[in-house]
């Protein structure tokens, strides 16, 4: 069965830390996506990759940045997390022209 | 800019009623259009899919109606139940890239 896991279903941090997602695919997918979704916007995109080491800047990077140093796992880096951070972020990966399969979400509240 | 828009942003539905959400996007180089169905606390899950060659696609009770020329395609939910209660996402790709575009959801309440 495919499986996208996030490393954290909740996760709490101070204004200012460093914080790191992680998500973690098994279905050898070469793209790899990080949305953050928030109530009446949708899903948007911040990061994806579309290969090891490949990034590509989604619709909205400031003050995220990735990392993609092996296929199956891509990290999503908060440099300095500020308020408005707080959201839902999904993790999601998927192969040319086909479905997205998305990880169960991590609820970030930054404080 | 949004490329796909969704409306209505939320939706109330009577048990055994039709939900209709819809969707327009102005790409034409979009070529595949899928439906996630999103529960509380979990990640979307694709609900179903079309691809611009038919206008029509049903699974069970949900079927996706696809207008090339309008550029709209809508998802109808026929015989809906309280289970179905969810936020539900259209979205977009081109065949020649990698990402989704989404539109900004639907969330739907089937009350008993």
């Amino acid at each position: 069965d495919v499986k996208v896991t996030q490393s954290s279903r909740y996760l709490v941090k101070r204004t200012g830390e460093k914080v790191f997602l992680e998500c973690v695919q098994d279905m050898d997918h070469e793209n790899m996506f990080w949305y953050r979704q928030d109530p009446g916007l949708g899903l948007r995109l911040i990061y994806f990759s579309y290969d090891v080491k490949m990034k590509e800047k989604g619709d909205i990077p400031e003050g995220y940045s990735v990392s993609r140093e092996k296929k199956e796992r891509f990290s999503l880096i908060l440099e300095s997390a500020s308020t408005n951070q707080t959201s839902m972020y999904l993790c999601a990966s998927k192969i040319l022209h086909t479905e997205a399969f998305f990880g169960q979400g991590t609820r970030l509240t930054v404080v | 800019q949004q490329q796909v828009k969704q409306s209505p942003q939320s939706l109330i539905v009577q048990k055994g009623g039709i939900s209709i959400i819809n969707c327009a996007y102005e790409n034409t180089a979009f070529d595949y259009f899928p439906w996630y169905q999103q529960f509380p606390g979990k990640g979307p899950a694709l609900l179903i899919a079309i691809r611009p060659d038919v206008s029509e696609k049903k699974e069970g009770r949900f079927t996706i109606s696809f207008n090339k020329s309008a550029k709209q395609f809508s998802l109808h939910i026929m015989d809906s139940q309280p289970g179905d209660s969810a936020t539900y996402f259209c979205a977009a790709s081109k065949r020649t890239g990698n990402q989704f575009y989404f539109g900004t959801g639907t969330s739907l309440t089937v009350i008993p």
